[in-house]
């Protein structure tokens, strides 16, 4: 089993702005994931975060607006920047398909 | 991006009701998961299914991995308050590691039991 801490939790950030959500593994993994849940829909896979290498990201996310950081095997960082209103959505980190961190809900004004 | 088609999109139900849900592919998946997630937290994995044809259960959870890998159900029996939230099925192509790791989720089913 894995426990993912993440945080913030939540925050408001102002239009333009950049916002950094850690995410903690209590153990080595060698994938770490980040999804984007907008409000009342299902998860979709931002990015892809190996240790040692560039992030994989999907169709329609890009590194300058999502950039990511995987400095060891126990943690990664995703950057959401020059932030817009449709921004606002719960981001989430995984390890393997089994561990979720409990979701950073981000709201744009 | 391909999606799995998950129904019902919500369900209200009694407690002590069971309920049933589904999630179909047009195309095959190697495993099947069924998540759980509550108001403010990540998703919670419920049930992992790795072979057609595999009923598996948890509790007064049931699922089972459709023969044509192509869909997948849950079942809840004798609800209870606590069981109410989203409720996610996802597939996965290949193994835990490979080149087909990546999940696709299903838009989910808001279950609200009365007590």
């Amino acid at each position: 089993s894995a426990v993912i801490s993440q945080k913030p939790s939540r925050d408001i950030c102002q239009r333009g702005t950049s916002l950094t959500i850690q995410c903690q593994v209590d153990s080595q993994v060698t994938m770490m994931f980040w999804y984007r849940q907008q409000p009342g829909q299902s998860l979709t896979l931002i990015a892809t975060a190996n240790q040692g290498s560039e992030a994989t990201y999907e169709s329609g996310f890009v590194i300058d607006k999502f950039p990511i950081s995987r400095p060891n095997l126990t943690f990664s960082t995703l950057t959401v920047s020059n932030m817009s209103p449709e921004d606002s959505s719960i981001y989430l980190c995984s390890v393997d398909w089994a561990f979720f961190g409990q979701g950073t809900r981000l709201t744009v004004v | 991006g391909q999606q799995l088609n998950q129904s019902p999109q919500s369900m209200f139900i009694q407690e002590g009701e069971d309920v049933s849900m589904n999630c179909t592919s047009s195309s095959i998946f190697n495993t099947w998961l069924w998540y759980k997630q509550d108001p403010g937290e990540g998703p919670v994995l419920l049930i992992a299914l790795y072979k057609a044809g595999e009923l598996t259960s948890n509790g007064r959870l049931t699922a089972q991995f459709g023969i044509t890998r192509k869909d997948s159900f849950l079942n809840i029996s004798a609800s209870i308050p606590s069981d109410v939230g989203i409720y996610f099925c996802a597939g996965q192509k290949g193994e835990s590691g490979g080149s087909n790791y990546k999940l696709t989720f299903g838009k989910g089913t808001l279950l609200t039991v009365n007590p």
